[in-house]
């Protein structure tokens, strides 16, 4: 089976304030992998941590990976308004990637 | 950069008939594509696994008669959905694997949206 919880489901805060998203996985990776998508519209690749990394940062994302609790945080600060998107975490083990069911972030502005 | 194409990126087409749908690795190599479907408001599942030069692997519950696929170069792969259906609607991605040493990348296409009348 495909495997991927993410909590929550959705997350409505104010511009400004931080966001985080939490993934949970059930088998053994070679790394995970965070990407938003803008309704309706592809996938970007926001970042990628292996899975001999604990932690991640890039701009205003950072992440964090805990491969003995099989869970991935992704957290976003300052946020802005144009950050609304749905987020989802990719488990990557060998080729095959497995998604997550996603959090779906609206930013107030 | 790594960029991988989808065409078309929308088709709408009726009942019975079959939808080809492309996706290009523009830069690069890709020995491995995949497949995903996605419906409205949930996550990317993963259809099958295009492997150049050799048969689709499908996942568990995809018919591989439905979803026909072919992966005739190291830059392209084709899934047809044949004898479409209202239900087979959808939001379909490719992905394009790169190897970059241990830690293997895939690339996204944009994604082409299928609606089935």
């Amino acid at each position: 089976s495909q495997q991927g919880e993410e909590d929550p489901q959705a997350l409505s805060i104010q511009e400004g304030e931080n966001a985080t998203m939490n993934c949970s996985y059930k088998t053994s990776i070679n790394n995970l992998q965070w990407y938003r998508q803008n309704s309706g519209r592809g996938l970007v690749h926001l970042i990628l941590i292996r899975s001999n990394e604990r932690e991640k940062h890039s701009g205003r994302l950072r992440v964090t990976l805990d491969t003995s609790k099989k869970s991935s945080s992704l957290l976003i600060t300052a946020s802005r308004a144009a950050d609304t998107a749905s987020y989802f975490c990719a488990t990557a083990n060998f080729n095959k990637f497995y998604f997550g069911s996603g959090t779906k972030l609206n930013v107030k502005p | 950069g790594a960029v991988v194409s989808q065409h078309p990126s929308r088709v709408i087409c009726k009942s019975g008939t079959s939808v080809k749908i492309e996706c290009r690795s523009l830069d690069f190599q890709a020995t491995t594509m995949f497949w995903y479907r996605q419906f409205p408001k949930q996550s990317l599942m993963l259809m099958a696994t295009s492997n150049e030069g050799s048969k689709a692997t499908y996942e568990q519950g995809v018919e591989k008669d439905k979803f026909l696929i072919n992966h005739a170069s190291l830059t392209l792969s084709t899934l047809t959905v044949t004898s479409a259906h209202p239900e087979d609607s959808s939001f379909y991605i490719c992905s394009a694997h790169r190897t970059s040493g241990f830690y293997n990348e895939q690339f996204f296409g944009p994604g082409t949206r299928l609606t089935v009348l």
